[in-house]
């Protein structure tokens, strides 16, 4: 299954509410997971099953969708939140990431 | 809270294999689903494979049946075997724990410090 992110990049500034897509290419109901990477830095889970805030994730980081298509919400974005974020569906095997959006 | 600490060989020449080791500390190894993922620049994410509770494996079919992951729960580690490397198999490889219930597709919770791989002869 591939994902398809966009945008690639994306500027901004803190306060703003910013949105990042991701689509499937075929259903992947709402198995579907974003992570958050710094530089040198491993990823981090954010988002679970589309819309769960993982424990910890300030909650002006959401996310919705089911299908094939899902959005990842910023708002309002604050100056920890410049990193780069990437999708990922466990629907089937091999798991697939999208292939990132940075956000600066 | 669960840590993983991985490490292994950081330069490979073509056709060796590479061995990574990720130990598991905070809670038992058994029981759980681990991950190992890597990670270019050019490529970014790629999922290598998973073991599952009860012992099975799952691969990316990428790589052509060169992988191996196998857990030795006396040690509570995990360990990552790919054979006949080449250039293409540089970068950053991280071991994962995969959160895995039956009520929430799975995801990866934990995620290790990362161990940057090179091939080059």
């Amino acid at each position: 299954i591939q994902l398809t992110q966009s945008p690639s990049s994306l500027s901004a500034s803190v306060g703003d509410r910013v949105t990042i897509t991701c689509r499937a290419s075929q259903s992947v109901s709402d198995s579907l997971n974003w992570y958050q990477q710094k530089p040198g830095q491993a990823p981090k889970v954010v988002i679970y099953a589309a819309s769960t805030v993982q424990r910890g994730v300030p909650s002006r980081i959401s996310g919705s969708g089911s299908g094939t298509d899902f959005t990842l919400t910023i708002n309002p974005l604050q100056p920890e939140d410049f990193a780069t974020y990437f999708c990922q569906q466990s629907y089937s095997i091999p798991s697939t990431f999208g292939q990132g959006t940075r956000l600066e | 809270q669960v840590q993983l600490q991985q490490w292994g060989a950081g330069l490979l020449k073509p056709s060796e294999t590479l061995s990574l080791t990720c130990a598991v500390h905070g809670e038992s190894l058994s029981g759980q689903q681990w991950s190992w993922i890597r990670q270019t620049p050019a490529k970014g994410l790629e999922w290598i494979g998973e073991i599952n509770p009860s012992g099975s494996t799952y691969y990316n079919p990428s790589l052509s049946g060169r992988v191996t992951i196998s857990v030795d729960t006396s040690k509570n580690q995990l360990s990552l075997n790919l054979n006949s490397v080449t250039a293409a198999d540089s970068a950053m490889y991280y071991c994962v724990k995969v959160s895995s219930t039956t009520w929430s597709p799975e995801y990866f919770h934990t995620w290790g410090q990362g161990t940057l791989v090179s091939v080059s002869s």
